[in-house]
C-alpha cells in the first residue's frame, strides 16, 4: 500500500464545473494536509493546507479532511482553464516528513 | 534571499559517472527535503534534514545515493555510479519546523540525463 495514493487520472471538467479531487493515506500518525499544483515543467507550489478535521475554504478552493477515514479532499469551484495542473497530495507525520502522492492530471476544457 | 535554489539546473553524464547536486534553502529555514520526480508522478521522497542531522533516508533508496548538510545550512545529493534509470528531475525543497503547518518551498530542481 503506498504512503499517499491519489485518484488516477487524467480528470477532464468543463470550465465553469466543480473538480473533486481525493487522496487518501496510511499512517493514522499523519498530522498536516497539504494539496500543492504543479504545472508541467514546473515545480509544486502549495494551495491548500489543512490540519484539522472538516472543511477549509480559500477562495475557489476547499480542503476537507476526514482523519477517521484518512481521507483528504480538495474541490476546485468554477473551474478556469488556468488551473489545468497537476494536483498533489502531501502529508507530514509528527518528524515533520513529507510525501507526496503521484498526482492526479486536471484539464479544464474551455 | 529569494527563494530555494539548485546547482546546477541540468546535467548530462555518463552512466558509470558520479554526479553531485546542490541545494541552497531559504536561510531561515532548517528543514531540507530531497525528491526525485519522474515525467507522470508524484516527487518521490529520498531523504530529509533538520538542521545538519539527517532524520530519514528512503528504504528504497540504493546505497549509490548519498546526501549531506555538514553545517545546517546547504546541502549537497551524491549519486555514485549513475544508471540510465537515475535520469529524473532533483528536486530540493525547504521548510521551517516547529508548526503545524510548515510550507515547504521547492526549488526549481536539477535535471539529470544519464547516456
Amino acid at each position: 500500500q503506498k504512503e499517499v495514493e491519489q485518484n488516477s487520472g487524467p480528470l477532464s471538467v468543463p470550465e465553469g464545473a466543480i473538480a473533486s479531487l481525493n487522496c487518501t493515506y496510511s499512517d493514522r500518525g499523519s498530522q498536516s494536509f497539504f494539496w500543492y499544483r504543479q504545472y508541467s515543467g514546473k515545480s509544486p507550489e502549495l494551495i491548500m493546507f489543512i490540519y484539522s478535521n472538516g472543511d477549509k475554504e480559500d477562495g475557489r478552493f476547499t480542503a476537507q479532511l476526514n482523519k477517521a477515514s484518512q481521507y483528504v479532499s480538495l474541490l476546485i469551484r468554477d473551474s478556469q482553464p488556468s488551473d489545468s495542473a497537476t494536483y498533489l497530495c502531501s502529508v507530514t507525520n509528527q518528524g515533520g516528513k513529507l510525501i507526496f502522492g503521484q498526482g492526479t492530471e486536471l484539464s479544464v476544457k474551455p | 534571499d529569494t527563494g530555494v535554489s539548485q546547482d546546477p539546473r541540468h546535467k548530462i553524464t555518463k552512466r558509470g559517472q558520479n554526479v553531485t547536486f546542490r541545494c541552497d534553502p531559504i536561510s531561515e529555514h532548517n528543514r531540507l527535503y530531497w525528491y526525485r520526480q519522474t515525467l507522470g508522478q508524484g516527487p518521490e521522497f529520498l531523504t530529509y534534514f533538520q538542521n545538519e542531522a539527517q532524520l530519514e533516508k528512503s528504504r528504497l533508496l540504493s546505497d549509490r545515493f548519498s546526501a549531506e548538510r555538514p553545517k545546517g545550512s546547504f546541502s549537497t545529493l551524491e549519486i555514485q555510479r549513475t544508471e540510465q534509470g537515475d535520469s529524473a528531475m532533483y528536486l530540493c525543497a525547504s521548510s521551517l519546523s516547529g508548526q503545524l503547518f510548515s510550507e515547504a518551498f521547492f526549488g526549481q530542481g536539477t535535471r539529470l540525463t544519464v547516456v
